[in-house]
Order: C-alpha cells, then sequence, then structure tokens
C-alpha cells in the first residue's frame, strides 16, 4: 500500500461547480496533513493545512480530515478555469521530519 | 523576508556527466531542508532531507548524494548521470505558518534536469 494515495483523474468540472478532490494515507499516527496546488511547470504551493478531525474553511477551499478512516479532502467551491492545475496531498509520517506527497489529483475547470 | 533559491534552473546534461544542484535559504537560521524529484507525469519523490549542518537523510538509493556544507546551503550531486535521473528537482524548507503557527513545506522554483 503507498502511504499516500490521490486518484489521478483528471477531474473535469464545470465552471461554477463545486471539486472534490480525495486523499487516503496509511500511517495511522500521522497528525499534520497539507494540500498544495501545482501549475504545469511550476513548483508546489500550499493551499491549506489542517491538523485537527473536520472542516476547515478558508475562502473558497475547505479542508476535511478523518483521522479513523485515514482520509483527507479538498472542496474547492465555485470553481473557476485559473483552479485547472494539479492537486498534491501530503502528509508529515508521525515522528518524523518526512513529507510524503500522493502522486496528484489532475483538476479541469470548464469554462 | 524568508527566501529560497534554486539554480540552475534549467539544464540539459549527457548520460554519464556529473552533476550539481544548489539550493539556499534566506533570512532564516538552522531551517529543515528538502530534496524531492518530480519525473514526468508523476508526483513528488523525497530524496533527501537534512535537519542540521553535515546532517542527511537519504530516502532512495540511487547515484544521487546531497551535502549541507553550510546551514543555509543544501546541495544535490551525482557522479555520473543517467537517464532516469531526468526531472524536476525541487527544495523546500521548513518554515512556521503564521497563522497556524505549525511548520510548513515551502518550496523553491525548481531545477529542470533533462538527461541525454
Amino acid at each position: 500500500q503507498k502511504e499516500v494515495e490521490q486518484n489521478s483523474g483528471p477531474l473535469s468540472v464545470p465552471e461554477g461547480a463545486i471539486a472534490s478532490l480525495n486523499c487516503t494515507y496509511s500511517d495511522r499516527g500521522s497528525q499534520s496533513f497539507f494540500w498544495y496546488r501545482q501549475y504545469s511547470g511550476k513548483s508546489p504551493e500550499l493551499i491549506m493545512s489542517i491538523y485537527s478531525n473536520g472542516d476547515k474553511e478558508d475562502g473558497r477551499f475547505t479542508a476535511q480530515l478523518n483521522k479513523a478512516s485515514q482520509y483527507v479532502s479538498l472542496l474547492i467551491r465555485d470553481s473557476q478555469p485559473s483552479d485547472s492545475a494539479t492537486y498534491l496531498c501530503a502528509v508529515n509520517m508521525a515522528g518524523t521530519y518526512k513529507y510524503i506527497f500522493g502522486t496528484g489529483t489532475r483538476l479541469k475547470v470548464l469554462a | 523576508s524568508q527566501t529560497i533559491h534554486q539554480w540552475p534552473a534549467t539544464l540539459v546534461q549527457p548520460v554519464g556527466s556529473p552533476l550539481s544542484l544548489e539550493c539556499t535559504v534566506e533570512g532564516t537560521s538552522n531551517p529543515n531542508l528538502y530534496w524531492y524529484r518530480q519525473a514526468a507525469g508523476r508526483g513528488l519523490q523525497l530524496l533527501f532531507y537534512s535537519v542540521g549542518i553535515g546532517q542527511i537523510s537519504s530516502e532512495v538509493p540511487q547515484n544521487l548524494s546531497a551535502s549541507r556544507p553550510q546551514d543555509r546551503q543544501f546541495i544535490l550531486s551525482s557522479k555520473k548521470l543517467l537517464l532516469s535521473d531526468s526531472g524536476f528537482y525541487l527544495c523546500a524548507w521548513f518554515r512556521g505558518d503564521r497563522v497556524s503557527g505549525a511548520n510548513v513545506l515551502t518550496f523553491g522554483a525548481g531545477s529542470r534536469l533533462t538527461v541525454l
């Protein structure tokens, strides 16, 4: 089992819709979780971090964490064409300085 | 302000040639530093990380090596490049998030390596 798993996509949504991106992880002791956005040819940039079970909202973005199910998700409301990118889920492995990334989900927002 | 620099941005190297990629961080001291590689169409693979001068943890056995000669400098090297070394190399550092107070990884602009 991979340490961090994501559906590679592409996930296509119409402009204005909600995009839902999912991530599962294997290390049950992990406490810190992150979503990064990566445009083609660019380096990843942090969108959200989440550390507690439940929802965390920041503008159009909501991160959801369920540690019992080892599941992290990212919702993007009112999706815009500029949101088209690859979204990477990252997990800080418990008790380490290691940050492991999923392979990313490619999102396409159709105008 | 805190910034991270990587160079060169792009390079094309023949198989069997050496490699040196450099990363420096400004505006902070004793950062945790990381090297990741992203092959075409693939996710980020952790290669090395360092929590201090001369302290290197290797995640994947391969023909690459890393060194940290100074507090804010992290170097990725190879003596002989392979075709499979082609990819987008990203340096990152571990900084405090002002809002949450937690530490987050922040990436440099990356170095794109093509091995022919």
